[in-house]
């Protein structure tokens, strides 16, 4: 079974543009999560998606947006990049669980965001 | 202020020796706790899950244990292997004023050497 696939690996932007992050989920699992990761925040969760609905939403600007589509498939959008921005962004699944639940979150290996 | 800290920061071990990891939380009451390993450069794989009422669980050479009144965790790691150097974090989920929260511990980054 394939695991949780996160497109593209590593990615460059310049402040003030925009970038579209792609989550594939594994098959039949239909809760995706996104996180960001930096060195001196930690990790820290963006927001949750379930049948293509938002679920839950963490501490952040509403630069940050993301969709599910009606194959579980996600992808995150941040506009308007600002340098602190700079960040491994990390999509995790599971079949039906929230992230805050007892289920095990399967994380992909992340997206490398990187803001020139 | 709900927190979760993580100790040691760093850690290196000989290879077969064992160690423990340890995280101490504020937050009360908390729905679960979880830890997990990450490996330079990929994703967060899940170790255990524990909730409110269990002392313990292990998954292979990993073995948590929860200890609610004190508020601590720890990760004991046995017959420790190469492959174990990564970091290691520590993750709390809780509610406050009806949403669902996660905190993440900093992390122990665990380096094993032959």
């Amino acid at each position: 079974k394939a695991g949780v696939t996160q497109t593209p690996r590593y990615l460059i932007k310049t402040r003030g543009q925009q970038v579209t992050l792609s989550c594939s989920p594994i098959s039949g699992h239909r809760s995706v999560s996104w996180y960001q990761q930096t060195p001196g925040q930690g990790l820290q969760f963006l927001f949750e998606y379930f049948s293509e609905t938002q679920r839950n939403k963490g501490n952040f600007p509403g630069r940050f947006s993301g969709r599910q589509f009606s194959n579980s498939r996600s992808e995150m959008n941040v506009s308007t990049l600002e340098l602190g921005d700079s960040a491994l962004y990390l999509c995790a699944s599971s079949p039906s669980g929230t992230a805050f639940g007892n289920q095990p979150q399967h994380f992909g290996d992340g997206t490398r965001l990187s803001i020139l | 202020k709900n927190q979760v800290e993580q100790s040691p920061q760093s850690l290196i071990i000989l290879e077969g020796k064992n160690c423990t990891l340890q995280c101490n939380y504020t937050v009360s009451p908390f729905s679960n706790l979880r830890w997990y390993k990450q490996d330079t450069g990929r994703g967060p794989v899940s170790l255990t899950i524990m909730t409110f009422s269990e002392n313990t669980k292990s998954n292979g050479r990993y073995t948590a244990t929860l200890d609610a009144d004190t508020k601590q965790s720890s990760l004991h790691i046995t017959a420790s292997q190469l492959s174990d150097s990564a970091s290691y974090i520590c993750v709390v989920s809780f509610r406050s004023y009806n949403t669902d929260k996660l905190i993440f511990g900093t992390g122990t980054r665990l380096q094993v050497f032959p």
